[in-house]
């Protein structure tokens, strides 16, 4: 069974579409994030959901707008695609275990947007 | 200053040497620490946490600790073809925040 699935793994767009990916686990953790890896293979963090909570929000336009309905699912929609957009993003999950600790980040296999 | 720093590499090794990877953070709360190993095309895995000062082996693979320096080691023994990738390091801030570093390149030569 697949820890983190995202859907879809491959998206080809044109400039000014709008977007949507889907994450989910099936590993009972209570919190999940967004990453983007571009092409200089920098992964960097987004957004991040605790219970379904937004407790991280980096500096992302607000093009960007990650939902989390149940703790399982974290959506990531993009809304007017540009260029620079193109990248990997992949979705991770992971279990708080107490104050300053986090359990291991279980990722999923990617979605390659490509803006074009 | 980066917040996790890693030399980007590429770090070369022989098969059977020790491969060597060092990491550097800013944050000095930060109290959770893991390396990550990321095949091209794939998404990274976890190669080893660790939480407390000092050295945490796992078969080939030990990660060191040092809070006082503000520095992470991953240290690869018998290093195989196989173990070619990037590694990150990755450490969780004060903040919540989980900062990666650009990672390393480790090719290892048969």
């Amino acid at each position: 069974d697949t820890a983190v699935s995202q859907t879809p793994k491959y998206l080809v767009t044109q400039m000014g579409n709008d977007k949507s990916i889907k994450c989910e686990q099936n590993l009972g953790h209570d919190t999940m994030y967004w990453y983007k890896q571009d092409s200089k293979k920098f992964l960097k963090i987004m957004f991040s959901y605790n219970n379904k909570e937004l407790i991280i929000n980096e500096t992302v336009p607000n093009r960007f707008s990650p939902k989390s309905p149940d703790k399982a699912h974290l959506n990531l929609h993009i809304n007017s695609l540009e260029l620079g957009d193109s990248a990997v993003y992949f979705c991770a999950s992971s279990h708080r275990i107490s104050s300053g600790r986090e359990s291991t980040q279980y990722f999923g296999p990617g979605t390659r947007l490509t803006v074009l | 200053q980066k917040e996790v720093e890693q030399n980007s590499g590429p770090l070369s090794v022989p098969e059977g040497a020790i491969a060597s990877l060092n990491c550097t953070y800013s944050d000095r709360v930060s109290q959770s620490f893991f390396w990550y190993r990321q095949y091209s095309g794939k998404s990274p895995e976890l190669i080893m946490s660790i939480y407390s000062n000092g050295d945490k082996e796992d078969g080939r693979f030990t990660a060191q600790l040092n809070k006082a320096s503000q520095y992470v080691s991953l240290l690869i023994r018998d290093s195989q073809p196989s173990d070619s990738a990037t590694y990150l390091c990755a450490v969780l801030t004060g903040g919540f925040k989980t900062i990666f570093g650009a990672g390393t390149r480790l090719f290892v030569k048969a």
